[in-house]
């Protein structure tokens, strides 16, 4: 099973600031992995699939990069309602693997 | 309007059987996997179970495999999740979501299951 790990478990920045997550898979991956959003009491969201595809809908100041093992979300300009919780998942062998996810919190 | 509702959730006692419901609109359900991901108290997401499409293949978590049973209803857009010898550790809230290119694209806002006594 292949293992993700997310860093930093926090993050504190100021609104307007660049947000630059990562997620760190035990085994290559190539471009496999997907970041969500998650804001309390609502459901995920689905921001970028197969590294740095963003999904429908979502704003340009989300980028996704990496393969193999090391991938980054950055978030280029953080505003407001950024500041929640990130996860990255991948999918190997019929499993599909969360990140313990990176909390971005105001400075 | 596209949309995954769940249902079912509550308080179950340890040991008790619970079965979850999430009913898909605006979009050609046959045609998606459906997953269940559940987030406990103060918890990350964690991924539970898939029910493909096409094939008759359903995949699940070292976690409940053998306790959880994934199906869907595709005349009904309908996707389960029935839960048996249900501890402590299964307190969450759980999420049906649609598959796309093994991410997961669409997510209901979930049903809350307390076990307790």
């Amino acid at each position: 099973e292949i293992a993700l790990t997310q860093s930093p478990a926090t993050l504190s920045l100021s609104p307007g600031e660049r947000a630059t997550l990562s997620c760190r898979t035990s085994q290559s991956v190539g471009t496999s992995l997907s970041w969500y959003q998650h804001k309390p009491g609502q459901a995920p969201r689905l921001l970028i699939y197969d590294a740095s595809n963003r999904a429908t809908g979502i704003p340009a100041r989300f980028s996704g990069s990496g393969s193999g093992t090391d991938f980054t979300l950055t978030i280029s300009s953080l505003e407001p309602e950024d500041f929640v919780v990130y996860y990255c998942q991948h999918r190997n062998n019929w499993l599909w693997t969360f990140g313990q996810g990176t909390k971005v919190e105001i400075k | 309007q596209v949309q995954l509702v769940e249902s079912g959730g509550g308080v179950v006692q340890p040991g008790r059987s619970l079965r979850l419901s999430c009913a898909a609109t605006g979009f050609s359900f046959s045609n998606h996997g459906m997953h269940w991901v559940r987030q406990a108290p103060g918890k990350g997401l964690e991924w539970v179970a898939v029910a493909w499409s096409g094939i008759n293949r359903q995949d699940y978590a070292d976690s409940v495999k053998g306790r959880f049973t994934i199906s869907r209803d595709n005349s009904k857009n309908t996707v389960f999740l029935e839960m048996n010898s249900l501890g402590a550790d299964d307190t969450a809230v759980y999420y049906c979501a649609r598959d796309y290119a093994f991410s997961l694209d669409l997510w209901g806002q979930g049903t809350l299951v307390t076990v307790s006594s």
